[in-house]
């Protein structure tokens, strides 16, 4: 299975920008990159995906690496209510699996 | 986006027990998936809900021990049977349009299996 590798835990202080990583080496070509982040006691939130190209939306941009070996999220101007768990997932379209990580826990300082 | 209800919230129950959690969204999805996640870790994909046929079983989890029913497109059920303390956990059913499209969770169902 393609899995993803996070650090542990990352810190912010509010409205600077957060670029928090993850490492996918086994990521295969039909393999989506997709984000998710969840505050305690909820599920978790959708933030972002992407397949090669880099990605924006309302919430944040995803940057990926030209070898998709690595991506980065960028959160542009960390509030306090962005603290939660980030988790990069694979998804593989084609073989039908499904891996999160173990996810970085995001601590936003005012 | 899609808006999921699930029942119970949260629930403590004897171990031998069985459990059954339902998921409830307000618009009809393609995909739905029925995950675990243990205290203080990442989730674990249980298991993909079919519509109309058994569901597809992740490894490490079986039929027998998690039941899975999705009579329609909007809803589902996981049952967690013969229940044990280990099966304590939040379970949580997430929906999508496809395998690779964008997810979007249940608040979750907290267990306690004493």
């Amino acid at each position: 299975d393609a899995k993803t590798t996070q650090p542990n835990s990352m810190e912010s202080n509010e409205e600077e920008p957060v670029h928090l990583p993850c490492n996918h080496s086994t990521i295969s070509g039909t393999d989506y990159i997709h984000w998710y982040r969840q505050l305690p006691s909820q599920g978790p939130e959708y933030v972002i995906h992407g397949l090669t190209s880099n990605v924006n939306n309302r919430m944040a941009s995803l940057a990926i690496a030209e070898d998709r070996k690595s991506s980065t999220l960028i959160l542009h101007r960390a509030t306090l209510r962005d603290a939660a768990v980030y988790y990069c997932i694979l998804l593989s379209g084609s073989a039908r699996q499904l891996t999160f990580g173990s996810g970085t826990q995001l601590t936003v300082l005012p | 986006s899609a808006v999921i209800s699930q029942k119970p919230s949260r629930d403590i129950c004897q171990r031998g027990t069985s459990l059954t959690i339902q998921c409830q969204v307000d618009s009809q999805v393609t995909m739905m998936f029925w995950y675990r996640q243990q205290p203080g870790q990442s989730l674990t994909l249980i298991a993909t809900a079919n519509q109309g046929s058994e569901a597809t079983y992740e490894s490490g989890f079986v039929i027998d021990k998690f039941p899975i029913s999705r009579p329609n497109l909007t809803f589902s059920t996981l049952t967690v049977s013969n229940m044990s303390p280990e099966d304590s956990s939040i379970y949580l059913c997430s929906v999508s349009r496809d395998w690779s499209g964008e997810q979007y969770f249940g608040p979750g169902t907290r267990l306690t299996v004493t």
